[in-house]
């Protein structure tokens, strides 16, 4: 079954405290991205991949750190989480490239919270 | 990038069709017109995309306007399942960029 797939679900850290949110995905995707989503801000991009090793911000990149070392893993990385990042976050991939290879599929998505 | 512009919140009767309406004015000739809905605690999921001509298929129909500045999704018979918010997004495929900007979109209220 072709998935995306998050881990953890949820998450409940301290100020400063590094830590990671995995991404993987099972349909051999050149593209990946992450995204957060806030009460009235919708789904906004943190980061994407175009492929391995290939990385490039989105539109809220500021705290986050991603990389791209084997092409079905994707993680995002927040080596000093802040309260402000405390959202509903969303692992995407797709093949990439026009028509219906540019479907982009998402995980159910990691609820992380920030003291 | 060129964005969109959806009315945040729309209301629909069980079993009647749907119009959901998208601004996109800024729209280049190569920006493929996507839409993706979230249901409740679920993430995005993809519904339909077209460049020019309108599309069709078991979820949904695109109706792309001539001027191709305003596009509309088409759920032709509501269900209670069809309530999610529904986004409208551009995707340019000539730039070499991957960015994705899916505003807020609009929130489909399915009544019983």
């Amino acid at each position: 079954e072709a998935q995306v797939t998050q881990n953890p679900r949820y998450l409940i850290t301290v100020t400063g405290k590094k830590l990671t949110v995995t991404c993987s995905q099972n349909m051999n995707h050149e593209y990946m991205s992450w995204y957060r989503q806030d009460p009235g801000l919708g789904l906004r991009q943190i980061y994407y991949s175009m492929n391995v090793e290939v990385t490039d911000k989105g539109d809220v990149p500021e705290g986050y750190k991603v990389s791209r070392k084997e092409k079905r893993n994707f993680p995002l990385i927040l080596e000093s989480p802040s309260p402000n990042q405390t959202s509903l976050y969303f692992c995407a991939s797709s093949s990439g490239g026009v028509g219906v290879k540019n479907i982009q599929y998402f995980g159910a998505g990691t609820r992380l919270s920030v003291l | 990038d060129a964005k969109t512009t959806q009315p945040n919140s729309m209301e629909s009767n069980e079993e009647e069709p749907v119009h959901l309406p998208c601004n996109h004015s800024t729209i280049s000739g190569t920006d493929y017109i996507h839409w993706y809905r979230q249901l409740p605690s679920q993430g995005p999921e993809y519904v339909i995309h077209g460049l020019t001509s309108n599309v069709n298929n078991r979820m949904a129909s695109l109706a792309i306007a001539e001027d191709r500045k305003s596009s509309t999704l088409i759920l032709h018979r509501a269900t209670l399942r069809d309530a999610a918010v529904y986004y409208c997004i551009l995707r340019n495929t000539t730039s070499g960029t991957y960015k994705y900007i899916f505003g807020t979109g609009t929130r489909l209220k399915v009544l019983a």
